[in-house]
């Protein structure tokens, strides 16, 4: 079935390393990839996208990566810092999908070390 | 304005009564969705609308679930009868048509005893 899922379900860094967080997904229909950030108790927030057709995208201190070849996505947060802990979703929606409805994983939490 | 707005943030309920939930959207969205997320989960779609059209529900959304965009701006979502299994965090959110701009808001935590 159709399925975005996340290789780790945690992780711990030390800060002001790097994290590099992934996630696969089955849909090679997809168009559109979302990372959020989820702080306990709060909604979901938004911190990169990529379309499906750029293969890298570059934020403030994040980068998305796609690699529709092997379907893999992933979120590399550079100088992590102890802000950054949070579970961290990765979103698609399918190209076929007009309505926007987005297919979630079940997170990856990632916990930093001062 | 700051974003798409939830009311309540939480709410706790009896079994067997009937809640209701608003979301304000960001105002140049045409899109807004619901989703519900249990612990450890990642949100699950359950509705959005275009304007006032609610345009998709998921299997998830039984019958004592109702939404309603009345004007194309603010949206409510009923649950009638709740059950225990409705605890969760129902989260709004709205996007461009284009999809871009997708924004949830901070969710309403319901817990039914």
């Amino acid at each position: 079935g159709e399925s975005v899922g996340l290789h780790l379900p945690t992780l711990s860094v030390q800060e002001g390393d790097n994290s590099i967080i992934n996630c696969a997904y089955s849909n090679s229909a997809s168009d559109y990839f979302i990372w959020y950030k989820q702080e306990s108790g709060k909604g979901p927030q938004f911190i990169i996208d990529i379309r499906s057709n750029m293969d890298k995208r570059q934020g403030q201190r994040v980068t998305v990566l796609l690699n529709k070849t092997v379907k893999h996505l992933s979120l590399q947060i550079a100088a992590t810092q102890p802000g950054d802990s949070a579970v961290y979703f990765c979103a698609e929606i399918p190209v076929y999908n007009q309505g926007g409805k987005l297919i979630f994983g079940q997170g990856t939490e990632l916990s930093v070390k001062p | 304005d700051t974003g798409v707005s939830q009311d309540p943030r939480h709410k706790i309920t009896k079994r067997g009564q009937n809640v209701t939930f608003r979301c304000d959207p960001i105002s140049e969205h045409n899109r807004l969705y619901w989703y519900r997320q249990t612990l450890g989960q990642g949100p699950e779609f359950l509705t959005y609308f275009q304007n006032e059209a609610q345009l998709e529900k998921s299997r998830l959304l039984s019958d004592r679930f109702s939404a309603e965009r009345p004007k194309g701006s603010f949206s409510t979502l009923e649950i009638q009868r709740t059950e225990q299994g409705d605890s969760a965090m129902y989260l709004c959110a709205s996007s461009r048509d284009s999809g871009y701009g997708y924004t949830f808001g901070s969710g309403t935590r319901l817990t039914v005893v």
